[in-house]
């Protein structure tokens, strides 16, 4: 079975700083695929990034970057520079070898930005 | 291009009635799903489908049932609603590429 931890469920940070929302996933298939999203206030999904198991470099979009350690089974996402609309909650997701209509989700970690 | 539409947006509904959550999507993709999202939490998969004519439950079916006749559409049928059944429903497609999900506005629906 697949399993997403997300320890922190909430985050305060101000405005400009770079953040750290941390993830941790446990799962015993050789092949899987790590998301995040963000969830708005409004409740709309927006996907933000992907990294695949196989991928020798760490994912990079635009602000986003995946700080994948897979010995350790982590993909922290980082986020730079943080903005007033990032305040949302972030879910942490992966997908195992059964592929790609069954994502496990973790609980999310809220993250309110200070201006 | 609408991507993932879901209609209705809210819905109450009485103990023991039955309704149909709609989903339709305009990205030719072959794979949908159904979650729901109950406060605090994440999502949980409830029936997702592979392509026209297949679908599989997922980790949360029990008092729901899915059909896939089309590509586009894929309805989740409530068939005696339950208060544990309140929750906010999101629809979501993909491609086999990379699995990313492409999710509706959900549905929030109240059971009373």
């Amino acid at each position: 079975a697949q399993k997403i931890t997300q320890t922190q469920p909430g985050m305060f940070v101000q405005e400009k700083e770079a953040v750290t929302l941390d993830c941790t996933y446990d799962t015993s298939d050789p092949s899987y695929g790590l998301f995040w999203y963000k969830q708005p206030s409004s409740g709309e999904m927006i996907f933000l990034i992907y990294q695949g198991s196989y991928d020798q470099q760490n994912a990079t979009e635009g602000r986003y970057s995946l700080n994948f350690q897979k010995a350790r089974k982590s993909a922290n996402l980082v986020i730079s520079a943080s903005q007033l609309g990032d305040s949302a909650m972030y879910f942490c997701a992966m997908r195992g070898v059964q592929g790609a209509q069954k994502l496990v989700f973790g609980q999310g970690t809220r993250l309110t930005i200070n201006p | 291009n609408a991507g993932v539409t879901q209609t209705p947006k809210f819905q109450v509904l009485k103990t023991g009635q039955s309704m149909t959550l709609q989903c339709a999507q305009d990205m030719n993709h072959e794979y949908m799903s159904w979650y729901r999202q109950d406060p605090g939490m994440g999502l949980r998969l409830i029936h997702y489908s592979v392509g026209a004519g297949i679908t599989d439950q997922g980790e949360v079916p029990n008092g729901y049932n899915v059909s896939r006749s089309t590509t586009e559409d894929f309805p989740l049928r409530l068939l005696s609603a339950a208060p544990s059944q309140t929750s906010v429903y999101f629809c979501a497609s993909s491609s086999n590429s990379r699995g990313e999900q492409y999710f509706g506005p959900g549905t929030r629906l109240t059971v009373t």
